[in-house]
């Protein structure tokens, strides 16, 4: 089963724009990673927030966490058409060890 | 510093063969797992190894499926018999296995499996 639950589906924007994307989850979790998968360079982790933070920052990549509402948003900014991907939430639930991805949200950045 | 390395890349069987994916993790990466990813889908956990143990298979259809990791290294994943319903991409990851701070997972490249 997933727990991750991406939105949107999919998104289509222009270069130099940002683009954000949610994820919501179900139960308590100890961190939650965001991933990115092309064709070129498989499934790659960008991001790690762990419960007690509220917001990172890595490049153009920022993630906040919401533990009241159990959501993650992930926003690129200035994207490039390399951004073009799926990206991938994945939660490590509490009293758990292992990963739960949700399906995740198609980006296509058009030049 | 080589990746996370799986063969074969692409594999076309008939239903009923059976077939096997090998995967060799990052040096030093005492954690490693085996995911199966539907076409349009995260990732899903087959099964999870802490070094030659298998501490997580509890998603793993043993009835088909089975996994070894002898020496705590490589691991090779087998289908035996496969069905049309395996096709996937199957994807072997490791990670250092840190369970204080839980460790980013680094992914291979995936065995693209289609069953005729």
């Amino acid at each position: 089963s997933q727990q991750g639950e991406e939105d949107p589906q999919a998104l289509s924007i222009q270069e130099g724009e940002n683009a954000t994307m949610n994820c919501s989850y179900k139960t308590s979790i100890n961190n939650l990673q965001w991933y990115r998968q092309n064709s070129g360079r498989g499934l790659v982790h960008l991001i790690l927030i762990r419960s007690n933070e509220r917001e990172k920052h890595s490049g153009r990549l920022r993630v906040t966490l919401d533990t009241s509402k159990k959501s993650s948003s992930l926003l690129i900014t200035a994207s490039r058409a390399a951004d073009t991907a799926s990206y991938f939430c994945a939660t490590d639930a509490l009293g758990y060890s292992t990963l739960t991805f949700g399906k995740g949200t198609m980006l296509l950045v058009s030049p | 510093e080589a990746g996370v390395v799986q063969s074969p890349r692409y594999k076309i069987i008939e239903k009923k063969q059976p077939v096997a994916f090998w995967c060799n993790p990052i040096s030093g990466h005492n954690t490693l797992y085996w995911y199966r990813q539907n076409l349009g889908q995260g990732p899903e956990l087959l099964i999870r190894y802490e070094n030659e143990e298998a501490v997580d298979d509890s998603q793993l259809p043993k009835d088909r499926f089975s996994a070894e990791r002898l020496k705590g290294v490589d691991s090779t994943l087998k289908i035996q018999p496969a069905e049309l319903g395996d096709s996937a991409v199957y994807l072997c990851a490791s990670s250092l296995g840190d369970r204080v701070y839980y460790n980013e997972q680094f992914f291979g490249p995936g065995t693209r499996l289609t069953v005729l």
